[in-house]
């Protein structure tokens, strides 16, 4: 069976420091993986997505970058941190072909708080 | 752009209750719908889809949903709350190859 495997599950890093969140997907080849932040009130936003090694897609310009070294294996990374960057962090993957019937699974999220 | 507009950010219901959160989605979305669900700290689940193959689809934990068309609507319904159904629900719509969520009902359940 498939998992999606997130960590860390907890994360306080100071503003202007750097930042790497991991993703990695098992049981499965060539998913489309996400990275979605869910800050208060606001909902689910997407950040990135990408549906193929290298190939990733930019939804919201801003002070973060994503990564696809690997076909099951996703990163968040930030240069310097904002405190705008505060929020939960939701990796998610879907199959290549027929997202829109299967949907999502998505990780246990990291809790990124600035400080 | 295609969406999905969740209505009420808030809905408390007694336990044993009738659950009942909204989704409206734009018109020119195409035949697919989400709902999921989030209980504290963690991920989201899928509760049930949409593939436009039944109107009425029924989900996980008694949680059902009905297509209407002409009211462009995808409402979540449970007969009878339990506690356990506390927790936010997010409606989603495939918009190309992501999915675009609306920004989710929290439902509380007092005993």
């Amino acid at each position: 069976s498939q998992t999606i495997h997130q960590w860390p599950a907890t994360l306080v890093q100071p503003v202007g420091s750097p930042l790497s969140l991991e993703c990695t997907v098992e049981g499965t080849s060539n998913p489309n993986l996400y990275w979605y932040r869910q800050a208060a009130g606001r909902g689910l936003q997407l950040l990135f997505y990408s549906v193929g090694i290298g190939q990733i897609s930019s939804e919201v310009p801003q002070n973060l970058s994503a990564s696809r070294p690997q076909d099951r294996q996703f990163i968040l990374s930030s240069k310097k941190l904002l405190l705008s960057d505060s929020g939960f962090y939701l990796c998610a993957w879907s199959r290549r072909w027929g997202t829109r019937n299967y949907g999502y699974t998505f990780g246990s999220g990291t809790r990124l708080t600035v400080v | 752009a295609q969406s999905v507009t969740q209505l009420g950010s808030h809905v408390s219901v007694s336990e044993g209750a009738l659950v009942l959160l909204r989704c409206n989605y734009s018109s020119s979305v195409p035949p697919y719908l989400f709902w999921y669900v989030q209980y504290p700290n963690q991920g989201l689940q899928l509760l049930l889809k949409y593939t436009s193959a039944a109107t009425l689809v029924k989900g996980i934990n008694g949680f059902e949903a009905e297509f209407k068309k002409s009211e462009t609507s995808f409402h979540l319904t449970k007969p009878s709350a339990h506690m356990s159904d506390a927790a936010e629900y997010f409606c989603a719509v495939p918009v190309g190859t992501p999915l675009v969520f609306g920004k989710g009902t929290r439902l509380s359940v007092i005993a």
